[in-house]
């Protein structure tokens, strides 16, 4: 079916706003993570989750972000009081098991188009 | 801990002539390694990846990695570019074996195709 989708592509908020960014996967994807990339650079780890559990989330820079994925399948993420150095692409990516079998199997991820974060 | 070095930020080549990105890897275990190639305003899409099985991995579009244990090293190539190659190409490296899950990107090699 169709890929992972992200919603808002773009959006603008003031400093101190809290935003809200959707992440759709790919049907069936157990496996769904987050990154933020910076202008210039390549994209960082932010958290990922395995069905609804979060079982990472070594990457979220503050306890400003927050992220959900409550059914298993969409997921949120949650950034609030928002400040400029929050300004970024954000993308998500999901993902299915991979055919090793072993813990750490190399499955492929998938990403989504990205939601360009603006924050003045 | 892993990481990776994308040894060039830019590399300008004329159409129809060869590819060459580079890539260096740090792994305490055994890596996974990709090439992912970002178009501008697009998502990132996958080359190729290795998984230890053979160490010449041929990906999409005509471009294959070799990875080299010896020289943790894992270079992209492509004989002759096209126009449509002109993108962002990030190396990346997951710990295959730890269950961490988490992609450790490269800063990116920016590939310009001149005509």
């Amino acid at each position: 079916g169709a890929g992972v989708s992200q919603s808002p592509r773009y959006k603008v908020a003031k400093r101190g706003q809290d935003v809200a960014l959707r992440c759709d996967p790919i049907s069936g994807h157990v496996s769904l993570f987050w990154y933020q990339q910076a202008l210039g650079q390549g994209p960082e780890f932010l958290t990922y989750f395995q069905n609804e559990a979060q079982l990472d989330k070594s990457g979220l820079p503050s306890d400003r972000f927050f992220a959900e994925r409550p059914e298993g399948s969409v997921s949120t993420l949650k950034i609030q009081r928002t400040q400029q150095e929050d300004s970024a692409v954000y993308l998500c990516a999901s993902s299915s098991p991979g055919t090793s079998g072993r813990a750490g199997g190399t499955d492929t991820q998938y990403f989504g188009p990205g939601t360009r974060l603006t924050v003045l | 801990a892993q990481s990776v070095t994308q040894l060039d930020s830019h590399v300008s080549v004329s159409e129809g002539t060869p590819v060459l990105l580079r890539c260096n890897y740090s792994s305490s275990y055994s890596p996974s390694l990709f090439w992912y190639v970002q178009h501008p305003n697009k998502g990132l899409q996958l080359l190729l990846k290795y998984t230890s099985a053979a160490t010449l991995v041929k990906g999409i579009n005509g471009f294959e990695a070799e990875f080299k244990k010896s020289e943790t090293s894992f270079h992209l190539t492509k004989p002759s570019a096209h126009m449509s190659d002109a993108a962002e190409y990030f190396c990346v490296v997951s710990a295959r074996d730890t269950g961490r899950r988490a992609l450790t990107f490269g800063s990116g090699t920016r590939l310009q195709v001149q005509p």
